[in-house]
């Protein structure tokens, strides 16, 4: 079975510029979750999406930052512009259900230069 | 605000000695509380779930215990292996968000030697 897949694995970009980083979700999950985890501040919740809706976007830092998800099988998170404290690495999970498992991607390292 | 705390944040155990990793949350409400495991630039594997009524669950050489009221989880590895060393991960979802979002800690990263 495949798992959560994320793209690009590594990316590393000037400040300034756009960062995409994709995510296809468990096919059959309802719910996606997209986590940033940083050596000071852990593992945090950025927003989550249930049904291709987003439900709760609080988590998200600023206005730079924007998810979508226009399908069952596809996410994005978009950072513009993008910014050194930005570098992080961005996980992307999916659950069957509220309250089940959450299965997590590789991650996205990313570094802002 | 839900806050969760893993200690030790390191590890250290000589093979085949029996441990045990802890995890404390502030606010009772939870939905449930998982345990991950964390490999170096790997993402998240899913160890244990136990739900807000449970008071344990056991996958292998693996329990993890739950006392919800006083805020605490425990994950016992039994037989310690090298293959177990990784960062291991508290996560609770809370009841009022219907067990959606997670509130991690920061880990105890474990080193088991041969």
């Amino acid at each position: 079975d495949a798992g959560v897949i994320q793209s690009p694995r590594h990316e590393v970009t000037e400040m300034g510029q756009e960062v995409t980083l994709r995510c296809k979700p468990i096919s059959g999950h309802d719910y996606l979750f997209w986590y940033r985890q940083t050596m000071m501040r852990g593992l945090e919740l950025l927003i989550y999406f249930n049904n291709n809706v987003p439900i709760d976007d609080s988590g998200m830092p600023e206005d730079r930052f924007s998810a979508k998800m226009p399908n069952a099988s596809f996410s994005t998170l978009k950072i513009q512009p993008s910014e050194p404290r930005d570098s992080a690495v961005y996980f992307c999970a999916s659950s069957f259900s509220k309250g089940q498992p959450q299965h997590f991607g590789d991650g996205t390292r990313l570094s802002i230069l | 605000k839900q806050e969760v705390t893993q200690i030790p944040a390191a590890l250290s155990v000589p093979e085949g000695e029996n441990l045990v990793l802890n995890c404390s949350f502030t606010d009772s409400a939870i939905y449930n509380l998982q345990w991950f495991r964390q490999d170096p630039g790997k993402g998240l594997t899913s160890l244990l779930l136990i739900q807000s009524s449970q008071r344990e669950q056991t996958s292998g050489r693996l329990n993890a215990s739950l006392d919800k009221s006083s805020g605490r989880s425990t994950l016992y590895i039994a037989a310690s292996q090298p293959g177990d060393s990784a960062t291991y991960l508290c996560a609770v979802s809370m009841a009022n968000q219907a067990g959606t979002a997670l509130i991690f800690g920061k880990g105890t990263t474990l080193s088991v030697s041969s």
